[in-house]
């Protein structure tokens, strides 16, 4: 069974840019969560969606956006990039809500 | 008040020993707990759930949940230097919220 897989792995942009990250979930995982891990902050939540639905959001600025497919797959956008938005962004599955999560191997976004 | 909180570490044990990792937790309303290990420049690894509170075992791991205390732990029986990772717990309650993590060193 394939795990949760995110696209692109390494990705670099500069100041201003914006970025559009992709995760495709574990196959029947409904539930889809984002994180950002940065070594001084630790993992902090995003958003889960759930069913194409933003079910909560964590405590990131409007320039954070997320949106959920059909399919379950989900992308999150990143406007107008700052320095500080450089992390590993996390992509977690699950089958729904309070079920264990599982991870891709991430995204590690460096902003120039 | 962090809403989940963990020894800060370093922990070193020695090859063989028991590892004891701990986490508390701020929502009384949290009904899901987790533990995750997470290796250097690698992706948290799930690798225990437990939802009701005494112990739970797998294997070398035991989680341990008091609800009462808001505490959750999570034992590792005869370390091994390949159990040397961060170990990350989670909590869920309204979402999921994940402690700063404990790095564990096994020392052979």
């Amino acid at each position: 069974k394939a795990g949760v897989t995110q696209t692109p792995r390494y990705l670099i942009k500069t100041r201003g840019q914006q970025v559009t990250l992709s995760c495709s979930p574990i196959s029947g995982h409904r539930s889809v969560s984002w994180y950002q891990q940065t070594p001084g902050q630790g993992l902090q939540f995003l958003f889960e969606y759930f069913s194409e639905t933003q079910r909560n959001k964590g405590n990131f600025p409007g320039r954070f956006s997320g949106r959920q497919f059909s399919n379950s797959r989900s992308e999150m956008n990143v406007s107008t990039l700052e320095l500080g938005d450089s992390a590993l962004y996390l992509c977690a599955s699950s089958l729904g809500i309070e079920q264990p999560q599982h991870f891709g191997d991430g995204t590690r976004l460096s902003i120039l | 008040q962090k809403e989940v909180e963990q020894n800060s570490g370093p922990l070193s044990v020695p090859e063989g020993a028991i590892a004891s990792l701990n986490c508390t937790y701020s929502d009384r309303g949290s009904q899901s707990f987790f533990w995750y290990r997470q290796y250097s420049g690698k992706s948290p690894e799930l690798i225990m759930s437990i939802y009701s509170n005494g112990d739970k075992e797998d294997g070398r791991f035991t989680a341990q949940l008091n609800k009462a205390s808001q505490y959750v732990s999570l034992l590792i029986r005869d370390s091994q230097p390949s159990d040397s990772a961060t170990y990350l717990c989670a909590v869920s309650a309204k979402d999921m919220r994940f402690g700063a993590g404990t790095r564990l060193t096994v020392k052979p």
